[in-house]
């Protein structure tokens, strides 16, 4: 079982709506979160940290529930350049710098 | 300023060829990171440096996989022996130092290595 489950989608979603991504992690010891964004055949990028308080950036909402070790990403208002895959990371405290990739989840906004 | 670069961007080899993958980081970061990403799925760890020192090589799929950074800059991945399961996008990434807090890894445009 991967350390990083996520649903692979793909998401199709009509410009404007509101699509939500959730990922789950299974080493309770993992103390980094991240969403990374990653274009077809270009290399993944940061979206944005994950906190415990949750964090906001602009159309983007991150959270994190430590207690279900579960994370999630909203995208609200979503713009034909959102489409991309949303990959979760988690850094497990065993190595403190190795990114723990999860498959990704593919979205794909339409007209 | 640049930002880490790979190269070849491409490579085909044929089975039991080896291959060698270069990285330039992002110049002064210490730390570099390579990772395998297979069709369809996330990237996978399979090294760390700490300037000149590989830290860690667990991720490393077989004693096939040798990587090396002699000068704390450039790195290279060599795959000897290719196998068909090799075929994959190899990046690279790096990040200004590692300590208690995470610092972002930049990554490169990766490999793309098909092993016919």
């Amino acid at each position: 079982r991967k350390e990083v489950e996520q649903d692979p989608g793909p998401f199709n979603v009509p410009e404007g709506a509101t699509v939500a991504f959730n990922c789950t992690y299974s080493n309770s010891a993992s103390q980094s979160f991240f969403w990374y964004r990653q274009d077809c055949r270009k290399e993944p990028k940061l979206l944005m940290s994950v906190y415990s308080s949750g964090n906001e950036d602009g159309r983007f909402t991150a959270q994190l529930n430590r207690a279900s070790q579960y994370i999630s990403l909203l995208i609200r208002d979503s713009k034909l350049s959102d489409s991309a895959t949303y990959l979760c990371v988690v850094i497990s405290s065993n190595s403190g710098y190795a990114l723990n990739f999860g498959k990704g989840t593919s979205l794909l906004v339409t007209p | 300023g640049a930002g880490v670069s790979q190269s070849p961007r491409y490579k085909v080899a044929k089975r039991g060829q080896d291959v060698a993958l270069r990285c330039d980081p992002i110049s002064g970061h210490v730390s570099l990171f390579w990772y395998q990403q297979a069709l369809g799925q996330g990237p996978e760890f399979l090294t760390y440096f700490q300037n000149e020192a590989q830290l860690d090589k667990s991720g490393l799929p077989s004693d096939r996989f040798f990587a090396e950074r002699p000068e704390g800059s450039v790195s290279t991945l060599k795959i000897q022996r290719t196998q068909q399961e090799d075929s994959a996008v190899y990046l690279c990434a790096s990040s200004l130092a590692w300590g208690d807090r995470y610092n972002e890894q930049f990554f490169g445009p990766g490999t793309r290595l098909t092993v016919l």
